[in-house]
C-alpha cells in the first residue's frame, strides 16, 4: 500500500517569506500527485496536481509542486506567502491502475504572520 | 452549482448510541468518498462508492462502521456504539471518477462528531 510522508507539522513564516513545504511517498508504481488545502473555516479543496508532462506544475494563488521521481517527492513551493497563505496543506497520492482512492499525508498547518 | 453538502454540521453523541450522517454529492459525480480526519492524523479513508459496483470497505477500522449509497447519490455513514476514540471530523468528498485516478475529488465541510 501506499503512503505519504510530510515532513513539517507546523510552519510559521513571515510574510514575504519563501516557502517550501516536503512529501515524499512510497510506492513501487506510477502515481498521480496532489496538494489539497484547507483555509480556516473553510473545505478542503485542490491546489494542484500532477498527472503526467512536465514535472513542474503550477496551481492557483502562484504555488507550484515539482514531481522529483528519483527522491519519490512532491514538494510545494511559493517565493512569497501572504497572510492569506495560512491553511493546512496536504500531500495525496493515488494509484494510475483501475479507480484509486487517495492516500494522504497528515497535513502541515501553515501560519503566516503579518 | 451546489457543491457537496453534509449534516449535522455538528453531532454531540453518547458513548454507545448509534450516529448516521449524511452526504449528499455533486449531482452527477459516479464516485463517492468518506474519511476521517482526526487530530494530527490526516484524513483516513473509509470507504468509496463507485458507480454500481460494489463498495470498497477496505478503510472501514471496524464492523461497527457501514455506509450505504441509495440511487447512486446520497449516502448515509452509520456507526454504530459509538465509542470515544471515533470522535473526529468526518468528510465526504464526490468525483467524476476515472480510470487511473486521474480526478478531482471535491470535499463537504465535514461532519464534527463528538463522543462523551
Amino acid at each position: 500500500a501506499q503512503s505519504v510522508s510530510q515532513h513539517n507539522h507546523h510552519v510559521i513564516l513571515s510574510e514575504a517569506a519563501s516557502l517550501e513545504l516536503g512529501c515524499n511517498y512510497s510506492y513501487g508504481g506510477t502515481v498521480n500527485l496532489f496538494w489539497y488545502v484547507q483555509y480556516p473555516g473553510q473545505h478542503l479543496q485542490l491546489l494542484l496536481k500532477y498527472f503526467s508532462g512536465d514535472p513542474l506544475v503550477k496551481g492557483i494563488k502562484v504555488f507550484e509542486a515539482e514531481f522529483i521521481k528519483s527522491k519519490f517527492s512532491f514538494n510545494l513551493r511559493k517565493p512569497s506567502v501572504q497572510w492569506s497563505d495560512t491553511a493546512e496543506y496536504f500531500c495525496a497520492v493515488n494509484k494510475k491502475s483501475g479507480y484509486s482512492t487517495l492516500t494522504f499525508g497528515k497535513g502541515t498547518m501553515l501560519l503566516v504572520s503579518p | 452549482g451546489a457543491g457537496v453538502s453534509q449534516s449535522p454540521s455538528n453531532k454531540v453523541t453518547e458513548k454507545g448510541k448509534d450516529v448516521e450522517l449524511r452526504c449528499d454529492p455533486i449531482s452527477g459525480h459516479t464516485a463517492l468518498y468518506w474519511y476521517r480526519q482526526s487530530l494530527g492524523q490526516g484524513l483516513e479513508f473509509l470507504i468509496y462508492f463507485q458507480g454500481n459496483s460494489a463498495p470498497d470497505k477496505s478503510g472501514l477500522p471496524s464492523d461497527r462502521f457501514s455506509a450505504e449509497r441509495t440511487g447512486g447519490s446520497v449516502s448515509t455513514l452509520t456507526i454504530q456504539r459509538t465509542q470515544q476514540e471515533d470522535s473526529a471530523v468526518y468528510l465526504c468528498a464526490s468525483s467524476l471518477a476515472q480510470r487511473g485516478g486521474q480526478e478531482t475529488q471535491y470535499f463537504g465541510p465535514g461532519t464534527r462528531l463528538l463522543v462523551l
